[in-house]
């Protein structure tokens, strides 16, 4: 099993629809949990940090189930510039490794 | 306060032949890790360097080696290059000793082995 596996999309959505990530991860030890946007061509960058109490940014909303193992991105009312790949970031103690899931394709369309 | 930098951004290479690839991290990170992108994959984590000590390894070949400098830059080799080594190289800094540490990467070097 990969330590971090991600739906395989690719998710096609229009403008202004809710879609979801779902993320799962193996290490029942992993600390702290990102999602990252990487956009076509460029280095991926931090999205948001998820926290077991759950958050929200805007219309992105992150949660994380601990029992489950598994990590979610909620991303309301669509933007066209929100097309891009969204990796899901699982970490162990201060000096482990930082495992990236394979990506979840998005794309939004008009 | 310059982010992460890595060099070259692009190279093309032999098969059989030597390449070294550079990192700076962010200001104020101690903390390097390389990793390997193929095209429409996610990041493979290569390894990671801390007190010029590599300290994680992830499922890369011996021709995959490091190295941290006192100034907490780095660098990665990869020697008798591959086909399949072409993809792009990431570097990621963060700080360690800190549990939600946010990793910081560069833009990438993209690597074509011919």
């Amino acid at each position: 099993r990969k330590e971090v596996e991600q739906d395989p999309g690719p998710f096609n959505v229009p403008e202004g629809a809710t879609v979801a990530f779902n993320c799962t991860y193996s290490n029942s030890a992993s600390q702290s949990f990102f999602w990252y946007r990487q956009d076509c061509r460029k280095e991926p960058k931090l999205l948001m940090s998820v926290y077991s109490s759950g958050n929200e940014d805007g219309r992105f909303t992150a949660q994380l189930n601990r029992a489950s193992q598994y990590i979610s991105l909620l991303i309301r009312d669509s933007k066209l510039s929100d097309s891009a790949t969204y990796l899901c970031v699982v970490t162990g103690t201060s000096y482990d490794k930082v495992i990236f899931g394979p990506g979840t394709s998005l794309s939004v369309i008009p | 306060d310059a982010g992460v930098t890595q060099s070259p951004t692009h190279l093309i290479k032999t098969r059989g032949q030597q390449v070294t690839l550079r990192c700076s991290p962010k200001s104020g990170h101690d903390t390097v890790s390389w990793y390997q992108q193929a095209l429409g994959q996610g990041p493979q984590f290569i390894f990671q360097y801390y007190e010029e000590e590599e300290r994680q390894r992830g499922n890369f070949p011996d021709r995959f080696s490091g190295h941290q400098f006192p100034n907490y830059s780095s660098e990665l080799n990869v020697n008798a290059l591959l086909l399949g080594d072409s993809a792009l190289y990431l570097c990621a800094s963060s700080l360690a000793l800190s549990i939600n540490t946010e990793a910081f990467f560069g833009q990438g070097t993209r690597l074509t082995v011919v």
